[in-house]
């Protein structure tokens, strides 16, 4: 199984910084099958990031990915209000598909 | 629009049979992969398993395999997710998740959530 480790645990930053989001998986995911989702609080997740590149429907240029083999990146740009929230990545490589534990992003 | 609605919350006893269920509509349900991921406290978001309507090819992990139940009535575009003996452990939010036509994907589109509660 492909463990997928976040860091940090929670990120305290104010709107308009720089947000670096850190997925690593114990095995490399082929393809780069790798996503991230958003979830906010009584929400269903919602999916930024597939591919480990490719923004989903409506996900604003400010959010991005980047990485290969087992270290990934979701980078925001510069927060906005709506952007505090749990983010997971999640690999669909190799079953069984794994998250990882989920990074909270909360306002400084 | 993509839709995907799930059954109501549900409280069960120990021992009891389950089965929800989640109606996709604004696509074609049958070539899309449609398929089941819990989310708990402790363990957070973990995938159950999926299945491509059009031929019933059934994925599950390991970890649920035996356990639950994956299945789709095509003619009414819904999935189910079914326990024939729930346990306390399997008090969760089960989120039903639309993927692509492709068996690797990621889950494009999530239903609202179905609470589950199993409880003496």
């Amino acid at each position: 199984e492909i463990v997928l480790t976040q860091s940090p645990g929670t990120l305290s930053l104010s709107p308009g910084e720089r947000a670096t989001l850190s997925c690593g998986a114990s095995q490399s995911v082929s393809y780069n099958y790798l996503a991230w989702y958003q979830q906010k609080s009584g929400q269903a997740p919602r999916l930024l990031i597939y591919g480990a590149v490719h923004r989903a429907n409506g996900v604003p240029d400010r959010l991005s990915g980047s990485g290969s083999g087992t270290d990934f990146t979701l980078t925001i740009s510069r927060l906005e209000p709506e952007d505090f929230a749990v983010y997971y990545c999640h690999q669909y490589a190799a079953s069984p598909w794994t998250f990882g534990q989920g990074t909270k992003v909360e306002i400084k | 629009d993509v839709q995907l609605v799930q059954s109501g919350a549900e409280v069960k006893k120990p021992g009891e049979s389950l089965k929800i269920s989640c109606k996709g509509s604004g696509y074609g349900f049958s070539t899309y992969w449609i398929g089941w991921v819990r989310q708990t406290p402790g363990k957070g978001l973990e995938w159950m398993g999926g299945m491509y309507p059009a031929d019933s090819d059934t994925r599950y992990s390991p970890s649920f395999q035996g356990q639950v139940t994956i299945s789709a009535d095509k003619s009414i575009n819904t999935a189910y997710l079914q326990w024939t003996s729930l346990k306390a452990s399997d008090s969760a939010i089960y989120y039903c998740v639309r993927g692509t036509g492709s068996s690797h994907h990621a889950f494009h589109n999530w239903g609202q959530g179905t609470p589950v509660t199993v409880s003496s």
